[in-house]
């Protein structure tokens, strides 16, 4: 049981490059969601899905793009990669009742 | 929105002491959680607790959501616990969104 695994664990991009987080999770959780959090702050919450077909803005959600085809996976773009989105990402997962939240183990992304 | 404030930010011990990080909230919630965050970056779950009390090993928390906070207890510390704290809130019923506080950072000293 892997729980929740995120890919690639570390990502380095030029300004201007594309590419695609990727979260997967095998617990049949109905919720995802991506946060970022940057030196010495908490999470913040990007984007989250609250079933396949279905995703909404968080917190700061200008400059990545989520898609939720599948109950498994919830993949976060980024089509124009800047400095600013230089961070640590994590992928969460939750069951569709308020239980606790779990976390993958976060993509560290520089863009240069 | 609803504001999370963690105290204290920094925190140093000496292996075996015992300490208590404080986590307050504004506004009513329906969910809290503790995590701690590892030197490498890992989040742990520690408790899921909206409210009371709940007990794992040397780590308890309490949570008392009439008075908008909780605390978490780390007795006999050791090496292994330094790392950041984080509780995280959800405001409503259903909404998933998480609001993290800023962290409390504990350094255990051997």
């Amino acid at each position: 049981n892997a729980g929740v695994t995120q890919t690639p664990k570390f990502q380095v991009l030029k300004t201007g490059q594309s590419m695609t987080l990727q979260c997967a999770q095998d617990m049949n959780h109905e919720y995802m969601s991506w946060y970022r959090q940057d030196p010495g702050m908490g999470l913040r919450l990007i984007h989250y899905s609250v079933g396949a077909g279905i995703t909404d803005q968080g917190e700061v959600p200008n400059g990545y793009n989520v898609s939720r085809s599948t109950t498994e996976d919830f993949p976060l773009r980024l089509l124009s990669a800047a400095p600013s989105q230089t961070s640590v990402y994590f992928c969460a997962t939750r069951d569709n009742l308020i239980t606790e939240a779990f976390f993958g183990q976060g993509t560290r992304l520089t863009v240069v | 929105g609803i504001q999370v404030e963690q105290s204290p930010p920094d925190l140093i011990l000496q292996e075996g002491a015992n300490s208590t990080l404080r986590c307050n909230f504004s506004d009513s919630v329906n969910n809290l959680q503790w995590f701690h965050q590892n030197p490498w970056g890992q989040l742990i779950n520690l408790f899921y607790i909206p409210s009371g009390t709940k007990q794992n090993g040397r780590l308890s928390a309490t949570t008392v959501a009439t008075e908008r906070y909780s605390l978490l207890y780390i007795s006999s510390s050791q090496t292994t616990d330094s790392g950041v704290y984080f509780c995280a809130v959800e405001r409503g019923s259903g909404t998933y969104k998480y609001i993290f506080g800023t962290g409390t950072r504990l350094k255990v000293l051997a």
